[in-house]
């Protein structure tokens, strides 16, 4: 059975700095997302990582995959306010049903 | 507007009751999943359908139930409800598009709030 773990499951942090939320995952995988909730609303998609090594930035986001680690980050630079929200990642099986795992979340807080 | 649309938005009844929950998803996607949303939790899969049939379930409680009709909406019933069952209750949806992967496209979900 596919698990993710995330970590830290919550994060305060001050603007202006930079931090990384790490996505564990337990079986072999090359597709793994990244989404974004904002409280009470839905989930957004941030990032789609699609084999080992992809990298994307969006602003001050970046992600990460690792394949061989089985690991997936999440890097913020330079935090601001507008970025407090859960982050998720999730994780497709390599083979047959596409249901993502999701991991338990990331909830950041950006102090002013 | 992600194209995964959802009704209601919000939901107040009583214990012991039975609602209906819609899910329309993005035109050209065959999968729908529902997750539940309870405060300050993590996303907790219920059950898949694939065109029309169960794909995969989840921790669906034996009160929950859901189906996929021909034209793809889905609709997730739940019945005997109680104050536990308050929660946000997302649907989903995907289909395989060239070199992206799946991913998931989620509708604006149904708060229900039993009382």
């Amino acid at each position: 059975e596919l698990k993710v773990e995330q970590n830290p499951l919550f994060l305060s942090m001050q603007e202006g700095k930079n931090y990384t939320i790490y996505c564990n995952y337990s079986t072999t995988s090359d597709r793994l997302y990244w989404y974004r909730q904002d409280p009470g609303k839905s989930l957004e998609s941030l990032f789609v990582l699609l084999s080992n090594g992809a990298v994307k930035q969006e602003g001050r986001l970046m992600a990460s995959l690792d394949t061989k680690a089985r690991l997936s980050t999440l890097h913020i630079t330079a935090a601001v306010h507008d970025l407090s929200a859960t982050y998720f990642c999730a994780v497709e099986p390599p083979f047959g049903n596409e249901k993502l795992t999701f991991g338990t979340g990331t909830r950041l807080t950006i102090i002013p | 507007d992600s194209g995964v649309t959802q009704t209601p938005k919000h939901l107040i009844t009583a214990t012991g009751q039975r609602v209906t929950l819609r899910c329309s998803p993005r035109s050209g996607d065959l999968s729908v999943y529902w997750y539940q949303q309870s405060l300050d939790q993590g996303l907790q899969f219920l059950i898949q359908y694939y065109n029309g049939e169960e794909r995969a379930k989840g921790n669906i409680l034996e009160r929950f139930s859901a189906q996929q009709f021909p034209d793809l909406h889905s609709e997730l019933n739940l019945s005997s409800l109680e104050l536990g069952d308050s929660a946000l209750y997302f649907c989903a949806s995907s289909s395989r598009l060239a070199g992206l992967g799946y991913g998931y496209t989620f509708g604006s979900g149904t708060r229900l709030t039993v009382v």
